[in-house]
């Protein structure tokens, strides 16, 4: 079975400021990696996905993500935030093929200081 | 193409009572999802149905059901209201299994 971890309950950050949002996963088999952005009172919507291929991924709104095999880790990144980024952060986990359950972490809030 | 709809959007019940929750997937869609989000612990995985049969099932107790009807909406009922119900649940639905998933707004149920 696999699983996610999210060290991070809370990162404040300056806004204009990087960020790193941390996500591990444990799985014995491939998997697909996703991230996932909950904006108060709303569902969540895709930031951006790993299927295969480069292990840099972009995303939508400026954020991207590293896949590293070895750490098995895949953090989310952006070089310079905004307030609107201020929102509930998923890193998520699926395995490869056939009807696979996607599990996500527990959720990293960023909060952006003016 | 209108988004993924779950009614009703808040939802007051007392201990012991069953409520139904209801999910229309976008257009086209033949995958549904449902997750219990709660505080701290993020989203936890009920079950997924996909054309009206379910393929995967979390660690949840019986008293959570759901079901998928030929036009992909999907109902998931819990009975016997427990106070530790009370949560975010939410509807994703996507084209096939393993794809990006599109969330609902959610339903707020409060267990009194």
């Amino acid at each position: 079975a696999q699983s996610v971890t999210q060290l991070d309950s809370q990162v404040p950050v300056f806004e204009e400021a990087p960020v790193e949002l941390r996500c591990n996963y444990s799985s014995s088999v491939s998997v697909y990696l996703f991230w996932y952005v909950q904006y108060p009172n709303q569902g969540l919507q895709l930031l951006l996905k790993y299927l295969s291929g480069s292990t840099l991924v972009k995303g939508i709104n400026g954020f991207e993500a590293e896949f590293n095999k070895s750490q098995t880790s895949f953090h989310l990144r952006k070089p310079s935030v905004h307030i609107s980024d201020t929102a509930e952060y998923f890193c998520a986990v699926s395995l490869l093929g056939g009807y696979q359950k996607v599990t996500f972490g527990t959720g990293t809030k960023l909060q952006v200081i003016p | 193409k209108a988004g993924v709809t779950q009614t009703p959007r808040y939802l007051i019940k007392t201990r012991g009572q069953q409520v139904t929750l209801s999910c229309s997937p976008i257009s086209g869609h033949r995958s549904v999802s449902w997750y219990q989000q709660t505080p701290g612990q993020g989203l936890q995985f009920l079950f997924e149905y996909f054309s009206e049969t379910q393929r995967n099932k979390g660690n949840f107790p019986g008293r959570f059901s759901g079901r998928q009807f030929s036009n992909s909406r999907s109902e998931m009922n819990v009975s016997t209201l427990e106070l530790g119900d009370s949560a975010l649940y939410l509807c994703a639905s996507s084209l096939t299994f393993n794809e990006k998933l599109f969330f609902g707004s959610g339903t707020q149920l409060s267990v009194l």
